[in-house]
């Protein structure tokens, strides 16, 4: 079956720490990413997706992610976070030519100011 | 703004209570989804239309069910709701692409409870 795994449950950070998060999905032809941010209060927004093209795509407020097709990953990064970033973060997959979505089961952060 | 959004927020109800979520959006897309999430679990799709086609998760129990009367609106209706149920509803909408991947747009969700 189709899954999405993130690897951290509970991350908690400094202000200015690098922060990587996993993500690995299972295998199934072409694929498009994404991850999601859902801070304290507000609902699912985009931080950024992978369709094609270059596997290092960059999203808003600093974060990064890299698909690496042979580990079937796509962590997310950012150099230095913020207060601001604690959030809860999902990694998702869509199998191509699917409107099927799964999600991993997210990665709560906190940053500690 | 356009938007999804989603009513009651909060909804509280007995054991075996019919109940009824809303979604409206006004961005105008073709596909809606409804997602169950409980807590620290992923959000797991219950079903969604591609404008009046209806698609059913396999693992998702028929005491689940769904209308979407326009392009606007989309209701997640629970029959008889158990214990189990209670979790917290999320609705999103995408417009379709060629390669079906686009990015979904969610609402605030509804957080059901089951008394």
């Amino acid at each position: 079956a189709q899954s999405v795994s993130q690897h951290n449950h509970h991350v908690i950070l400094s202000e200015a720490a690098s922060l990587e998060l996993g993500c690995n999905y299972s295998y199934g032809g072409t694929v498009n990413l994404f991850w999601y941010v859902q801070y304290p209060g507000q609902h699912l927004q985009l931080l950024l997706k992978y369709f094609s093209g270059d596997p290092l795509v960059k999203g808003i407020k600093g974060f990064e992610a890299e698909f690496i097709k042979s580990k079937f990953s796509f962590n997310l990064r950012k150099p230095s976070v913020q207060w601001s970033d604690t959030a809860e973060y999902f990694c998702a997959v869509n199998y191509g030519a699917t409107y099927k979505y799964i999600f991993g089961t997210g990665t709560r952060l906190k940053v500690l100011a | 703004d356009a938007m999804v959004i989603q009513n009651p927020r909060y909804q509280v109800t007995q054991f075996g209570k019919p109940v009824t979520l809303s979604c409206s959006q006004t961005l105008n897309h073709n596909v809606m989804y409804w997602y169950q999430q409980k807590s620290s679990q992923a959000p797991k799709l219950l079903f969604h239309y591609y404008d009046k086609d209806f698609n059913n998760e396999a693992d998702t129990p028929d005491n689940f069910q769904s209308r979407r009367p326009n392009t606007s609106f989309c209701f997640l209706d629970i029959r008889s709701p158990g214990l189990g149920d209670a979790a917290m509803y999320l609705c999103a909408t995408s417009r379709p692409a060629a390669s079906g991947a686009n990015v979904l747009t969610f609402g605030a969700g509804s957080r059901l409870t089951v008394l």
